[in-house]
């Protein structure tokens, strides 16, 4: 399954480093989602674009940055982590139509803060 | 406030029948999803429930009961690489998904 893809797949980083993550879609969807999920916790939603325009943001810290250049490419940019950060951070993307709208996930990034 | 919850861990065997729980208090009910996780892949879609009854998909079968607050995720004839998390998630009346933490199942020989 090759619709949602991400870049790293693995990422170490200290807390004073700055990167970022990628994801993208070859699905044709107009809806892009970053997730983080940690270990034994429910999904958490971050941010969410529709047609390029952030329409959520799930108070979440400033030193996570989003960017959505067009709708098959969505960025996560990071700086100033937190030990508690690290997690596994998941895209997804969807066709926002009001029915029935399935996610679906690119493969996460492992993201380790020391 | 929302919440799902579905249990932590289950085991079943190879070749047996197992049924994952979810039971949910959302504001608003717009659908209700079922995904599997394979430890370091993505989460994978299995199926959607909007109506109460039952959705067959081949080996695995979601249920829905609205008015409970409920669904189950029926997975027959269980193999080796259905080891995996199972995640349910409900869509609110914002259209946002509202996720339970998942449930481990562990398929024994």
């Amino acid at each position: 399954e090759t619709g949602v893809t991400q870049t790293p797949r693995h990422l170490v980083m200290g807390m004073t480093n700055k990167k970022s993550l990628k994801c993208e879609q070859h699905l044709g969807h107009n809806a892009m989602y970053w997730y983080k999920q940690s270990a034994k916790k429910p999904l958490e939603l971050m941010f969410v674009y529709n047609f390029k325009e952030q329409t959520e943001n799930n108070s979440v810290p400033s030193r996570f940055s989003p960017e959505c250049p067009n709708s098959s490419h969505l960025f996560l940019h990071l700086h100033t982590l937190q030990p508690e950060d690290s997690a596994l951070y998941l895209c997804a993307s969807s066709q926002a139509s009001g029915d029935q709208e399935t996610q679906y996930f690119g493969p996460g990034t492992r993201l380790l803060v020391l | 406030g929302q919440n799902i919850d579905q249990p932590t861990e289950m085991t079943a065997t190879e070749g047996a029948i197992v049924q994952i729980n979810c039971t949910y208090q959302t504001s608003g009910f717009n659908g209700l999803f079922w995904y599997q996780q394979h430890a370091g892949e993505a989460p994978t879609f299995l199926s959607y429930n909007v109506l109460d009854g039952l959705e067959e998909k081949g080996r695995f079968s979601s249920f829905l009961s609205r008015s409970k607050g409920y669904s189950y995720l029926l997975l027959k004839e269980l193999q080796m690489k259905d080891s995996a998390s199972y995640l349910c998630a409900v869509r609110d009346s914002n259209y946002q998904l509202i996720w339970g933490a998942g449930t481990k199942l562990i398929i024994k020989p």
